[in-house]
């Protein structure tokens, strides 16, 4: 298993730019969501799915747009970037109740590097 | 969730036990203990999780108090290669608990010296 992908792994965008971050899994996993993670803090939750067609906002959802087609896919928009929102950007996956073993274990991506300048 | 305190920074000698400490004062009766650790800006890698009794497994232990208001997580044998931010997490598991959704704070920055 390749585990959680994310493509790409880095990216510059002006200000006002549009952009898609990938992000795959392949171990069936229902739930699926992103984090952002700015210098010396911790992730901070921005969407999250229970399962192909559901979404839901997290902490900081403001400035993105989430959609779930697939099990395997769950890309994160960003319809007009800001400076603010250059960040470190992850995926994770987990297991989900109804699913043979959930530990509550988050699988995450290797992040994708966003500046905006 | 509760809310969790971990100190800034910790050094560890390698070859030697490296404790890292985490209070959680405000847990209630059916939320878990969880750790995961950050290795230079890498995703987050789960290390181990807890309800009330001590769990080991391969990485490390988890030593959860009686009163379940704090909890130390173990590593045996600290190497370099252990150096990295631990967080403790403190939440409900499951889907509609909300588990999946972790919320990770600013952590312990462990540096495994020589």
């Amino acid at each position: 298993n390749a585990g959680v992908t994310q493509t790409p792994k880095f990216q510059v965008l002006k200000t006002g730019q549009s952009m898609t971050l990938q992000c795959a899994q392949d171990m069936n996993h229902e739930y699926m969501s992103w984090y952002r993670q700015d210098p010396g803090m911790g992730l901070r939750l921005i969407h999250y799915s229970v399962g192909a067609g559901i979404t839901d906002q997290g902490e900081v959802p403001n400035g993105y747009n989430v959609s779930r087609s697939t099990t395997e896919d769950f890309p994160l928009r960003l319809l007009s970037a800001a400076p603010s929102q250059t960040s470190v950007y992850f995926c994770a996956s987990s297991y989900s109740r109804g699913q043979l073993t959930s530990t509550g274990e988050l699988f995450f991506g290797e992040g994708s590097r966003l500046t905006v300048l | 969730d509760a809310k969790t305190t971990q100190p800034p920074s910790m050094d560890c000698a390698e070859g030697r036990a490296a404790n890292l400490p985490c209070n959680h004062s405000t847990i209630s009766g059916n939320e878990y203990v969880y750790w995961y650790r950050q290795i230079h800006s890498q995703g987050p890698q789960y290390i181990i999780h807890g309800l009330k009794n001590n769990e080991t497994n391969e990485m490390a232990s988890l030593i959860i108090t009686e009163d379940r208001k704090s909890s130390t997580l173990i590593l045996p044998h600290a190497t370099l290669r252990d150096t990295a931010v631990y967080y403790c997490i403190v939440t409900l598991r499951g889907l509609t608990g909300g588990g999946n959704k972790l919320t990770f704070g600013t952590g312990t920055q462990l540096k495994v010296e020589l």
